[in-house]
């Protein structure tokens, strides 16, 4: 079975820091990763997916991750946080029922806080 | 039309009460899931329907009971819950273009639910 795990469940920096959020996974098979943010009493907005077409992926919001088979990780960053960054963020796998569609198994997430 | 809407937006139910639960997307999807995510963990995948059928259910109780009435509509209904199924309830959609794990789920904003 594939899963994810993120390391730390809180990570804090200040506004203008680089932000690092890891996630490894563990996969048979190529995986489809994926990062989702969610915001307080919000649904899930998809950030950004790697699907094997490029290890560097860019999203939305000035987030990237950069696919690393060596290291099985898909870490996401942002060279500058802003106060509006504050949220949950979860790195997901897509494991595939061998039918038409995959099922996301999320990371156990992480909060990240900015400070002024 | 690119989101998904879920209504109610909170419900506070007894535990003998019946309540639905509404998911409504307008961009052709054909594949619907409901999750579960309780207090600072990461959501859970309960049903997933295909084309209006319904093609995983993750062992789920059947106190909740889905419901795929067309391919832009997706029900939860809601019977005899436990003060343990108050959670955040979540939809979601994909595209099925493609088949396979690859696609993109795009998740409403939730229905918090608190049982009495």
């Amino acid at each position: 079975a594939q899963s994810v795990t993120q390391l730390g469940s809180h990570v804090s920096v200040s506004e203008g820091a680089l932000v690092l959020l890891r996630c490894n996974y563990s996969s048979s098979v190529p995986p489809y990763l994926f990062w989702y943010v969610q915001y307080p009493n919000q649904g899930l907005q998809l950030l950004l997916k790697y699907t094997s077409a490029a290890t560097l992926v860019k999203g939305i919001n000035g987030f990237e991750a950069e696919f690393k088979k060596s290291e099985t990780s898909f870490h996401l960053t942002k060279p500058s946080a802003h106060m509006s960054d504050a949220a949950e963020y979860f790195c997901a796998v897509s494991e595939d029922y061998g039918g038409s569609q995959g099922n996301l198994i999320f990371g156990k997430g992480t909060k990240l806080s900015v400070k002024p | 039309d690119t989101e998904v809407t879920q209504t109610p937006k909170h419900l506070v139910m007894g535990m003998t009460n019946k309540k639905s639960l509404k998911c409504e997307q307008h961009m052709g999807h054909r594949a619907m899931y409901w999750y579960k995510q309780k207090a600072k963990k990461p959501p859970e995948l309960m049903f997933v329907y295909s084309y209006e059928k319904l093609s995983i259910n993750e062992s789920v109780p059947s106190r909740f009971s889905p419901e795929c009435p067309n391919s832009s509509l997706l029900n939860l209904h809601l019977h005899a819950l436990q003060p343990e199924d108050s959670a955040l309830y979540l939809c979601a959609s994909s595209p099925m273009r493609v088949a396979g794990p690859q696609e993109t789920q795009y998740f409403g904003p939730g229905t918090r639910l608190l049982v009495l």
